[in-house]
């Protein structure tokens, strides 16, 4: 079975930095991936996904991540963050269909 | 709406009572999941329907938790005889067939006393 880790369980940074939150996961012979945000009281929305092809994939609200097979990883980057991307992200990684393993997620805090 | 729907969105009950938790996929949408997630934690996968194939029942957690889905569309996903440690938020979320994004829904907060 596939695992994530997102080492990060908090990132605090300040608003108009940059910031990277970090996924790995285990190999497998395919995967695809994604990162989800969880706003308070909320679902989980898509933030972007790699399904194939370009390894840099750019999502909403300006996040864009990096697939990297041979460091299996994930990262996921803002150059400059703004006080509503404060919320919960979440990693996750799926190689069939009915499986989709989530991260433990990283709290972003982003402080004025 | 457009969007993956969950009733209710608040429960609170009594320790060894049952509840029925329901979730409206998004039209079209033939895979349908459900997941818990407790305070602070990730999500847990508990069960998943596609089409009408039998379900993927690996990640419930006990015999007191069950899943149906009718018609390919509607899910209930039942706790029997509550335990504290049920207390969650449940949620849903649905996809296209394939390794396609899953919507979700806002979740049930479920609170055992």
């Amino acid at each position: 079975a596939q695992s994530v880790t997102q080492l990060d369980s908090q990132v605090p940074v300040f608003e108009e930095a940059p910031v990277e939150l970090r996924c790995n996961y285990s190999s497998s012979v395919s995967v695809y991936l994604f990162w989800y945000v969880q706003y308070p009281n909320q679902g989980l929305q898509l933030l972007l996904k790699y399904l194939s092809g370009s390894t840099l994939v750019k999502g909403i609200n300006g996040f864009e991540a990096e697939f990297n097979k041979s460091q299996t990883s994930f990262h996921l980057r803002k150059p400059s963050v703004h006080i509503s991307d404060t919320a919960e992200y979440f990693c996750a990684v799926s190689d069939r269909p009915s499986n989709l393993f989530f991260g433990t997620g990283t709290r972003l805090t982003v402080i004025p | 709406g457009a969007g993956v729907s969950q009733s209710p969105s608040n429960k609170v009950t009594e320790k060894g009572k049952d509840v029925e938790l329901r979730c409206d996929p998004i039209s079209g949408h033939t895979a349908l999941y459900w997941y818990r997630q407790s305070l602070g934690q990730g999500l847990e996968f508990l069960i998943y329907f596609q089409g009408n194939s039998a379900p993927d029942k690996s990640g419930l957690p006990s015999d007191r938790f069950s899943a149906e889905r009718t018609g390919g569309s509607v899910s209930t996903l039942t706790i029997q005889r509550t335990q504290q440690e049920d207390s969650a938020v449940y949620l849903c979320a649905s996809s296209l067939v394939g390794p396609q994004p899953q919507h979700f829904g806002d979740g049930t907060r479920l609170s055992i006393l």
